[in-house]
């Protein structure tokens, strides 16, 4: 069975400064998806960024980036320039194939994000 | 813009009675979810659907029941409400073929006293 794993329960960093959250994961699939989604304190959970195993590249959007490392199986989500904004909690997420055409989500236990003034 | 919505965003209920969650998403998603939030487990899959008419099992479906009669709409079902299903529950959509990414509504508070 699959397994996604973030160990770090919570961090805290000062505004404009650089986070990397990790994030670690088991599967027996070639190609797979992750992402990561991010709770705010509303309870809203948005979906914040994709990377496909099959792309060498790190999947980059607005100032969130992703380090790929594929022979770790480790999936981190770096996050530029913060803002007190971006305090939250972040999930890491495995798709799981259940049958043709459909899929489920596997989720981490989250990290909570403290962004200070 | 294409969203989630769910339905009521808060309930209380009694031991033993009937529950009915809503969820109505304008994604034109083939895929619907519905989890539960529970500190200390994350997000954890109780029922999901590929489409009008189908329900299928997730990993913690007992005493939860799932209909989907329409591509739209996803409900979840408390037939005997007990106070362990005291917890917040999201409904999300997918699109069928995607990469998977999944798309939340904003969540119920449901309570069981």
């Amino acid at each position: 069975a699959q397994k996604v794993t973030q160990t770090q329960t919570s961090i805290s960093v000062m505004e404009k400064t650089t986070v990397t959250m990790d994030c670690v994961y088991e599967t027996q699939d070639s190609s797979y998806f992750l992402f990561w989604y991010k709770q705010t304190a509303s309870g809203e959970i948005v979906f914040l960024i994709r990377q496909d195993s099959y792309k060498k590249e790190n999947a980059t959007v607005g100032h969130y980036s992703l380090n790929f490392q594929k022979p770790k199986s480790s999936i981190g989500l770096i996050i530029t320039a913060t803002q007190i904004e971006d305090s939250a909690v972040y999930f890491c997420a495995m798709r799981e194939v259940v049958s043709s055409g459909s899929w489920q989500l596997i989720f981490g236990s989250g990290t909570q994000l403290t962004v200070m003034p | 813009e294409a969203a989630v919505t769910q339905s009521p965003r808060n309930k209380v209920a009694v031991t033993g009675g009937k529950v009915t969650l809503s969820c109505n998403q304008t994604n034109n998603h083939n895929n619907m979810y519905w989890y539960r939030q529970d500190t200390g487990h994350g997000l954890r899959l109780i029922h999901y659907s590929y489409g009008a008419g189908s329900t299928e099992k997730g990993d913690i479906p007992d005493g939860y029941k799932a209909s989907r009669p329409s591509q739209e709409n996803f409900s979840l079902i408390l037939e005997l409400a007990t106070p362990s299903q005291t917890s917040v529950y999201f409904c999300a959509s997918g699109h069928w073929g995607g990469a998977g990414e999944q798309y939340f509504g904003p969540g119920t508070r449901l309570t069981v006293l």
